[in-house]
């Protein structure tokens, strides 16, 4: 089956510093999308980041980031200059590409920024 | 603006009563989803459209209903059959199941008291 596991809960991190969310799946696919999504505590959910499982460079949004490796199934998403409007869930999440199956959602990870 | 609106923002109900969610979009996206969100559970997917007059089951559907009557608009029932509903629901929707990017509305708390 395939699945996404965020084993951080919670994680805090101090304004200005540099924080990573980790984020594994489980499949036995070789195309595929990853997403990390954020939702702030107005629970709207917004698409951070998106990577190609076809596509070796790693994905960047200004002080987004991930590190993506497709052979460990890893997909850890680093936040830079972490800001007080960065505190929120975030939930990292798979799905085939170009096919008629569902998006999968890990747990979430909610990440607390500390002044 | 383009976007999802979802209305109620707050509801509660009593026991037995159903109730419906509404969920509108003009994005001219085709699919749109429900998810239920639950402290602990992440998003669970209650149902699921990629065509007007078209939707499946997702993977907690069992006391939910939807129709999709038209491309904008994708209402979710809650019924007096689902045995726990007090939970926040979020819709989202996307130009197509397969491309993964999903948008959202800013979601409805259901409280049944």
């Amino acid at each position: 089956a395939q699945t996404v596991t965020q084993s951080q809960p919670e994680m805090s991190v101090q304004e200005a510093e540099t924080v990573t969310l980790s984020c594994t799946y489980d499949t036995s696919e070789s195309d595929y999308y990853l997403f990390w999504y954020k939702q702030p505590p107005s629970r709207q959910m917004i698409l951070v980041i998106r990577q190609e499982a076809y596509k070796q460079q790693n994905a960047t949004e200004n002080r987004f980031s991930v590190n993506f490796q497709k052979a460990a199934k890893s997909f850890s998403l680093k936040i830079s200059d972490s800001q007080l409007g960065d505190a929120a869930m975030y939930f990292c999440a798979y799905i085939v590409r170009n096919r008629d199956d569902k998006i999968i959602f890990g747990k979430g990870t909610r990440l607390h920024i500390l002044p | 603006d383009g976007g999802i609106t979802q209305s109620p923002k707050y509801l509660f109900r009593k026991e037995g009563q159903n109730v419906t969610l509404s969920c509108e979009q003009n994005l001219n996206h085709d699919a749109m989803y429900w998810y239920r969100q639950d402290p602990g559970q992440g998003l669970r997917l209650i149902y699921y459209s990629q065509i007007v007059n078209d939707f499946q089951k997702g993977d907690i559907a069992e006391g939910y209903s939807v129709s999709r009557e038209k491309k904008e608009s994708f209402p979710l029932t809650v019924t007096s059959a689902q045995k726990n509903p007090t939970a926040f629901y979020l819709c989202a929707s996307s130009i197509g199941q397969a491309t993964g990017e999903l948008f959202f509305g800013e979601g409805s708390r259901l409280t049944v008291l």
